[in-house]
């Protein structure tokens, strides 16, 4: 079975701060993707990371692929508080059909 | 116009009843899941339908039954449901071109409260 392990899974922190959220397996996966959660609603798609090592900015969030495939991280720049939610990674195997989700890291950025 | 859409948002029963929820794509997918999201937040799947064909059964207990009339529907019937069944459960879809498994887009979740 894979799993995928988030850390942490509760983060609360001040506007304006960094931080980085991890998301580890002992599986490779073929691709790796990063949902946002927010209350009431489902998963909405932020990034996907495909190669080993590959580096992807959207705005302050920076995601980046482990080189053996096995790990992800996003980090975020100068939160704000509309960057509260939960945050999941999920990783597909290929020809697996299906994505194996992380357990999620509960964020909260305070004003 | 709802790209995946879920019925009903809120399910409140009693234990032993049955019940269902309905969902539907518009957006030409191949592909649907159910998922289930327990009490803290985990993502877990339970079936997945590749055109009409069930694909994926995660050792769901048999009192799930997933229909899928056509690729754009998936259903889940739950026989005499119990306290553990309560979740918020999720229909999502994708395109599953060339064995890699695309974006999934979530439907709003149906919120089941089993008394």
């Amino acid at each position: 079975t894979q799993l995928l392990e988030q850390s942490p899974q509760f983060l609360s922190i001040q506007e304006g701060e960094n931080l980085t959220v991890y998301c580890n397996s002992s599986s490779v996966f073929s691709s790796l993707q990063w949902y946002r959660q927010e209350p009431g609603e489902g998963p909405v798609l932020l990034v996907t990371v495909v190669t080993g090592g590959e580096v992807k900015k959207l705005k302050r969030l920076t995601f980046q692929f482990g080189d053996a495939r096995k790990d992800s991280s996003l980090h975020i720049t100068a939160a704000q508080p509309g960057d509260t939610g939960l945050y999941l990674c999920a990783g597909a195997s290929w020809g697996a059909q299906k994505l194996v989700f992380g357990q999620g890291t509960r964020l909260t950025i305070n004003p | 116009d709802t790209a995946v859409s879920q019925t009903p948002k809120y399910l409140v029963t009693q234990m032993g009843n049955d019940k269902s929820i309905k969902c539907e794509q518009n957006l030409g997918h191949d592909t649907m899941y159910w998922y289930k999201q327990d009490s803290k937040k985990f993502l877990k799947i339970m079936f997945s339908y590749n055109n009409k064909e069930l694909i994926i059964n995660e050792t769901v207990p048999n009192r799930f039954s997933p229909k899928s009339p056509d690729k754009a529907h998936l259903n889940l019937h739950i026989n005499s449901l119990e306290l553990g069944d309560s979740a918020v459960y999720f229909c999502a879809s994708t395109f599953n071109g060339g064995g890699r498994t695309g974006e999934l887009f979530f439907g709003e979740g149906s919120r089941l409260t089993v008394l």
